[in-house]
């Protein structure tokens, strides 16, 4: 069975700050890994993605997160927030032979100016 | 861009009716998805549909829930009837293939729905 832990529902930080999303996830298979993020009232968008390979996966909109088998995480990173990253970020797992998503509780993002 | 489509975008009912919901998946995704995503919580998985055919419906109540894509292309899924549970929002996702972990699911803008 897999599963997926974000660390926090609510992160808030200053405009400018590094923006820090936390996941751990458990899999019984070799885990992709995703991040999207939620605006209000609408549908979820791909920001990247942990398939094979380089366990640093760079995004859209400056984003970042690495794998670590070791420690089961997948954190999420941007070095400087914008005003326009306050949203949902939802983390999820895919190893399911039907290649099914789980996702996470969701973690809301709110930026400060 | 190609997108994922859904309608009704915004849907209140009256508890015991009937509702349904619409979507038109990207042109050449084969793997349709409806996913219910209650207010605070991450998208869950209703319904997966490869063509037309249900290849995963587990977490679907059946009692109540029904979802077809008759031509393997668009699909609808129904609640029939509506209790107050069921308010959240419902999404649709599309893929390119089934049964590939790591190909991408491009999702609708989503359905909200309010049961009173």
């Amino acid at each position: 069975a897999q599963s997926v832990t974000q660390l926090g529902s609510h992160v808030s930080v200053s405009e400018g700050a590094l923006v820090l999303l936390r996941c751990n996830y458990s899999s019984s298979v070799p885990p992709y890994l995703f991040w999207y993020v939620q605006y209000p009232n609408q549908g979820l968008q791909l920001l990247l993605k942990y398939t094979t390979g380089a366990t640093l996966v760079k995004g859209i909109n400056g984003f970042e997160a690495e794998f670590k088998k070791s420690e089961t995480s997948f954190h999420l990173t941007k070095p400087s927030a914008h005003m326009s990253d306050a949203a949902e970020y939802f983390c999820a797992v895919s190893g399911g032979s039907q290649g099914n998503l789980i996702f996470g509780k969701g973690t809301k993002l709110s930026v400060k100016p | 861009e190609a997108e994922v489509a859904q309608s009704p975008r915004y849907k209140i009912t009256e508890k015991s009716q009937a509702v349904a919901f619409w979507c038109d998946p990207i042109s050449g995704h084969a793997t349709l998805y409806w996913y219910r995503q209650i207010l605070g919580q991450g998208p869950e998985l209703l319904v997966q549909f490869q063509d037309e055919s249900v290849v995963d419906d587990s977490q679907l109540p059946k009692d109540r829930f029904s979802a077809e894509r008759l031509k393997g292309v668009d699909s609808t899924l129904k609640i029939q009837p509506a209790e107050l549970g069921d308010s959240a929002m419902y999404l649709c996702a599309s893929s390119f293939q089934q049964g590939v972990s790591y190909n991408e699911q491009f999702f609708g803008p989503g359905t909200r729905l309010t049961v009173l």
